[in-house]
């Protein structure tokens, strides 16, 4: 497809379960992002992949939360133990060139929207 | 801390004029961007400021103060599919994007 793909597109499950997204990025992008969007707060970053670099994993909340990026296209973002707290839509991005790149324009999914129970 | 101020709600009459703002305080500045994001749709991109000044681009203007801290989105003759939600987004020193919890506008025939 022409756009950044995620998938699913809703999620809804049970508290202390394991839960993955899939994001599908614009072919030949190198550059790869999650974010958490919360009704009313601002986009949160989680972690950022540029091609064969170490992944920027500062954002991550907290260690029940890890992602991989394999062949540099897809990634899956692994949310262990759901919590209530983790209900949240998960937007992926991808861009052209680095987060350093001049005018760096960052391309969305449309999200997947997760329930916890 | 970082900080992205605009305001969560504007409404609007159709065909008319209206000017959502964001200020920012972060650490380092490298670009200011503006996306919109139609409920449950994904974000896509409007406008792009780096150095101070207007940057137009059909019915949508970007507008950047540096010394400020402070940028606006213009948008001119409203039309119903502008109802969305606007965010903000600066670039700062590590080139790690901070955003604002964005302006729902709300268009009104």
């Amino acid at each position: 497809g022409a756009g950044v793909s995620q998938s699913p597109s809703n999620k809804v499950t049970e508290k202390g379960k394991d839960v993955e997204l899939r994001c599908d990025p614009i072919s030949g992008h190198t550059a790869l992002y999650w974010y958490r969007q919360s009704l009313g707060q601002g986009l949160e970053f989680l972690i950022y992949f540029q091609g064969n670099s170490a992944p920027d994993k500062s954002g991550l909340p907290s260690d029940r939360f890890s992602a991989e990026r394999t062949g540099g296209s897809v990634s899956t973002l692994t949310i262990q133990r759901t919590q209530q707290e983790d209900s949240a839509v998960y937007l992926c991005a991808s861009s052209l060139a680095g987060r350093e790149g001049p005018k760096n324009i960052q391309y969305f999914g449309a999200g997947t929207r997760l329930s916890v129970l | 801390g970082q900080n992205i101020d605009q305001p969560t709600e504007m409404t609007a009459t159709e065909g008319a004029i209206v000017q959502i703002n964001c200020t920012y305080q972060t650490s380092g500045f490298n670009g200011l961007f503006w996306y919109q994001q139609h409920a449950g749709e994904a974000p896509t991109f409007l406008s792009y400021n780096v150095l101070d000044g207007l940057e137009e681009k059909g019915r949508f203007s970007s507008f950047l103060s540096r010394s400020k801290g402070y940028s606006y989105l213009l948008l001119k003759e409203l039309q119903m599919k502008d109802s969305a939600s606007y965010l903000c987004a600066v670039r700062d020193s590590n080139y790690q994007l901070i955003w604002g919890a964005g302006t729902k506008l709300i268009i009104k025939p």
